[in-house]
């Protein structure tokens, strides 16, 4: 059975750094890309990044200067960071997994991460 | 970034057939996919590559489109189909519509 799962702090102080694991199970990360997106309270959904099955990543142009995204396959982990926080990065983070042609066929069930101090 | 623009809000009785339409500010090509999103609950894809039924979705279901403007159909509606529903394109990068929130009369 294909799952994903973010783990992460709940709350974190502006101007500090945001630590997120993806932790995926029933598929291989290097078969299947696996995506960052972050929904605000109330409102749209925004694509961060990219993990590609390769090893390569990709950002959103306007979190590039703040985004990493990595991985360890070994223990089918992805990783995000995110720097120099502020209150509008309050959101829900969701992993989920690239299908057929960039859609997301599994979703993980979403942390939610506050900046606040 | 290639915009989508959605209608915000819908409002339709059950039985009916409803269209909720999805317009790129530049071609997607048949890289448009729609999700589903209820309250407190991770969006769920519903359609893929413009008209593919996505894995246990109901036939009521359906996409169609091209270029630029795109259509999710619901037919009939019933009362679970309230929720938000938003459009993504994978074509330049990724982005997602505003959504559009169906509520039923």
């Amino acid at each position: 059975e294909v799952q994903l799962k973010e783990s992460g702090p709940g709350l974190v102080q502006p101007s500090q750094t945001l630590s997120l694991t993806c932790t995926v199970s029933g598929f291989s990360l290097t078969d299947y890309s696996v995506h960052w997106v972050r929904q605000p309270p109330g409102k749209g959904l925004e694509w961060m990044g990219v993990m590609w099955s390769g090893g390569n990543t990709a950002y959103n142009s306007a979190l590039k200067s703040r985004l990493s995204i990595s991985r360890d396959t070994s223990k089918s982990q992805v990783f995000l960071k995110m720097n120099s926080l502020q209150t509008e990065d309050t959101a829900i983070y969701y992993c989920n997994r690239d299908e057929i042609m960039g859609s997301f066929d599994y979703w993980g069930q979403g942390v939610m991460v506050t900046v606040s101090s | 970034d290639t915009v989508l623009t959605q209608s915000p809000a819908l409002a339709v009785s059950p039985g009916e057939r409803v269209s909720i339409s999805c317009r790129a500010s530049e071609g997607v090509n048949s890289y448009m996919h729609w999700y589903q999103q209820k309250p407190g609950q991770q969006p769920k894809l519903l359609i893929y590559k413009v008209s593919s039924l996505a894995s246990r979705v109901p036939a009521r279901f359906s996409g169609s489109g091209s270029g630029t403007d795109f259509t999710l159909t619901i037919d009939p509606v019933e009362a679970d189909d309230t929720a938000t529903y938003f459009c993504q394109q994978s074509w330049n990068d990724w982005t997602f519509g505003g959504g559009t929130k169906l509520e039923l009369k």
